[in-house]
């Protein structure tokens, strides 16, 4: 079975700061897909960013970039320039590549400090 | 172009009573998930549906919980006989096919209560 970590329930980053949150999974497969969630007050989901297992290269989409470590089975989050609108849950998840199933994190709740 | 919905936003119910969820999910897409979240927790799943199959039923909790999809669109979540330890958030989400790069999209749930 797959799982998926998140080892800190709540962060808080100043506003314009940088933070990082952690992510671990354990699987048996070699190819799969890495996702991180965010989830603000209003319920709604929004992917954030994802990472195929195949590509070493880490994804980046404008401020929120990934460090992802195969062999470690490590997937974070990092979060440049924090504004008032990142604070939310964020949520880790991994899916099999046969696509049939999501695995999510407990999440993290982030709070930006203005 | 509307997202995926959900009804109702929230419902209360009495303990021992039947409960329906309803999930639009997006025009087109054939995949379609249940999830369910706690307080404090992450998304359990539920149920996919690929089309109007259910080929994985694994994450349904018990037989009191069960769930169809009619026409490839709207899916119901119904809860028999609900129980306390069933108020949660449940959430739907839809993919365009079960291809690797499809986005999944979620809807902004249906809060349950159960007194």
């Amino acid at each position: 079975a797959q799982t998926v970590t998140q080892s800190q329930p709540e962060m808080s980053v100043q506003e314009a700061e940088t933070v990082t949150l952690s992510c671990t999974y354990d699987t048996s497969e070699s190819n799969y897909y890495l996702f991180w969630y965010k989830q603000p007050p209003s319920r709604q989901m929004i992917l954030v960013i994802r990472q195929e297992a195949y590509k070493q290269q880490n994804a980046t989409e404008n401020r929120f970039s990934v460090n992802f470590q195969k062999a470690a089975k490590s997937f974070s989050l990092k979060i440049s320039d924090s504004q008032l609108g990142d604070t939310a849950m964020y949520f880790c998840a991994f899916m099999k590549q046969n696509g049939n199933q999501f695995y999510f994190g407990t999440g993290t709740s982030l709070t930006v400090i203005p | 172009g509307a997202g995926v919905s959900q009804s109702p936003s929230n419902k209360v119910t009495e303990k021992g009573k039947d409960v329906e969820l309803r999930c639009d999910p997006i025009s087109g897409h054939t995949a379609l998930y249940w999830y369910r979240q706690s307080l404090g927790q992450g998304l359990e799943f539920l149920i996919y549906f690929q089309g109007n199959s259910a080929p994985d039923k694994s994450g349904l909790p018990s037989d009191r919980f069960s769930a169809e999809r009619t026409g490839g669109s709207v899916s119901t979540l119904t809860i028999q006989r609900t129980q306390q330890e069933d108020s949660a958030v449940y959430l739907c989400a839809s993919r365009l096919n079960r291809a690797s790069t499809d986005t999944q999209y979620f809807g902004p749930g249906t809060r349950l209560t159960v007194l």
